[in-house]
């Protein structure tokens, strides 16, 4: 069963500006991860939250977690041509090795 | 090698043959994933490795499918009597381990039933 889902399904926005997408999910996790994948071929691994922090950075990635209210975002600032991809989260429940993804948020950076 | 490899990148099959999939991961990780993603939606998991312990095949949609992963390293998906809702992308996927690590994806195997 699917655990996260993003919103929004697509987004569209200027080069330069900021996007942020959201994950929801229903039970309690060990991590919450966030992939992008172009193409629709293989995915990339972006950052992972574990469920004892809040708040993570990767260069201009900036993730959030809630665990009270099972929700996470991921922004990226001051967006690039080359950030145009599909981003998906991935929830690892707590006690479970599988990772279960949503259907992913397709971002398009225009020029 | 440096990451997770697939082969072959596509392939296409006549309904009612076998395929096989393959999977190198990378050296060391113990965990290794595979999954189906489907045009425009996120991934189905199907069948996990960990170590010589059972895998867990619980993902798997039908008794078409089956995996082997020999010598802890290198996996192979096999699909029986493809059929045209087999059409799809396989993704393998490996890790360290199963708890707190990441997965590193390997390319995929576009799939197309004809």
């Amino acid at each position: 069963s699917q655990q996260g889902e993003e919103d929004p399904q697509a987004l569209s926005i200027q080069e330069g500006e900021n996007a942020t997408m959201n994950c929801s999910y229903k039970t309690s996790i060990n991590n919450l991860q966030w992939y992008r994948q172009n193409s629709g071929r293989g995915l990339v691994h972006l950052i992972l939250i574990r469920s004892n922090e809040r708040e993570k950075h990767s260069g201009r990635l900036r993730v959030t977690l809630d665990t009270s209210k099972k929700s996470s975002s991921l922004l990226i600032t001051a967006s690039r041509a080359a950030d145009t991809a599909s981003y998906f989260c991935a929830v690892r429940p707590y006690n479970d090795y599988k990772l279960s993804f949503g259907a992913g948020t397709t971002v398009t950076v225009r020029a | 090698g440096a990451g997770v490899s697939q082969s072959p990148s596509n392939k296409v099959t006549e309904k009612g043959k076998d395929v096989e999939l393959r999977c190198d991961p990378i050296s060391g990780h113990t965990a290794l994933y595979w999954y189906r993603q489907s045009l425009g939606q996120g991934l189905e998991f199907l069948i996990y490795f960990q170590g010589n312990s059972a895998p867990d095949k619980s993902g798997l949609p039908s008794d078409r499918f089956s995996a082997e992963r020999t010598g802890g390293s290198v996996s192979t998906l096999t699909i029986q009597r493809t059929q045209q809702e087999d059409s799809a992308v396989y993704l393998c996927a490996s890790s360290l381990d199963t708890v707190s690590y990441e997965q590193y994806f390997g390319p995929g195997t576009r799939l197309t039933v004809t």
